[in-house]
């Protein structure tokens, strides 16, 4: 019954591929989040869904796309991996994005190795 | 815009040592400040947070007080144990209209205790 699960734990793919990161919570949040924590832990948001609405695109470049079927789930779609794809990437959530006492509840992270 | 600065680790210290790591932030309103923590191979977790000044967070023997007139949130623990080896972040929630709620992280301090 984990809170915010993310798939794969691990993924171990070539430079130029396209993959997929899953994300789902079930903790009846309204707000979802993707973060990349590079090789020095520095935590950075990415994107952020309310209610399956876009919120928050950081200068991500456009390979990164989220996609979000529900507010439970967002998941994270990339394409023409590179090199410094590398990184760990966690997804997170939290019950309202106006509530600024409102604590982000986060997955165990996905080890994206790009080879 | 709105920024956390923590100091830089590694920080070793020897088991029941007093532990401060220092947070600093910037910021245009109010933010909440939080202190996550990041065990080995897992997502962070909440610590604590303080929503206004003056407030203080505690939990699990940490303790961190918001300081509007200095800017910081730095954590303390009088005692720290081997268990506390970790990561910890500090962040603020970012209220820049559409970011709201979003957290803005520091870049970690990582704190190993030697039995």
């Amino acid at each position: 019954d984990t809170a915010v699960s993310q798939t794969p734990k691990y993924l171990v793919t070539q430079m130029g591929n396209d993959k997929s990161i899953k994300c789902e919570q079930n903790l009846g949040h309204d707000t979802m989040y993707w973060y990349k924590q590079d090789s020095k832990k520095f935590l950075k948001i990415m994107f952020s869904y309310n209610n399956k609405e876009l919120i928050i695109n950081e200068t991500v470049p456009n390979r990164f796309s989220p996609k979000s079927p529900d507010k439970a789930h967002l998941n994270l779609h990339i394409n023409s991996l590179e090199l410094g794809d590398s990184a760990v990437y966690f997804c997170a959530s939290s019950p309202d994005r106006g509530l600024y006492n409102s604590p982000l509840h986060f997955g165990n992270g996905t080890r994206l190795t790009v080879t | 815009g709105d920024s956390v600065t923590q100091m830089e680790g590694p920080v070793t210290l020897s088991e029941e040592a007093f532990l401060t790591i220092n947070c600093t932030y910037t910021a245009t309103g109010y933010p909440s400040l939080f202190w996550y923590v990041q065990y080995p191979g897992e997502g962070l977790q909440l610590l604590l947070k303080a929503t206004k000044a003056d407030d203080k967070g505690s939990n699990k023997g940490f303790e961190a007080t918001y300081r509007k007139e200095t800017t910081s949130f730095h954590l303390e623990k009088g005692s720290v144990q081997v268990s506390d080896s970790a990561v910890y972040f500090c962040a603020l929630s970012d209220q820049r209209g559409r970011s709201q709620g979003n957290l803005i992280f520091g870049k970690g301090t990582k704190l190993s205790v030697k039995p």
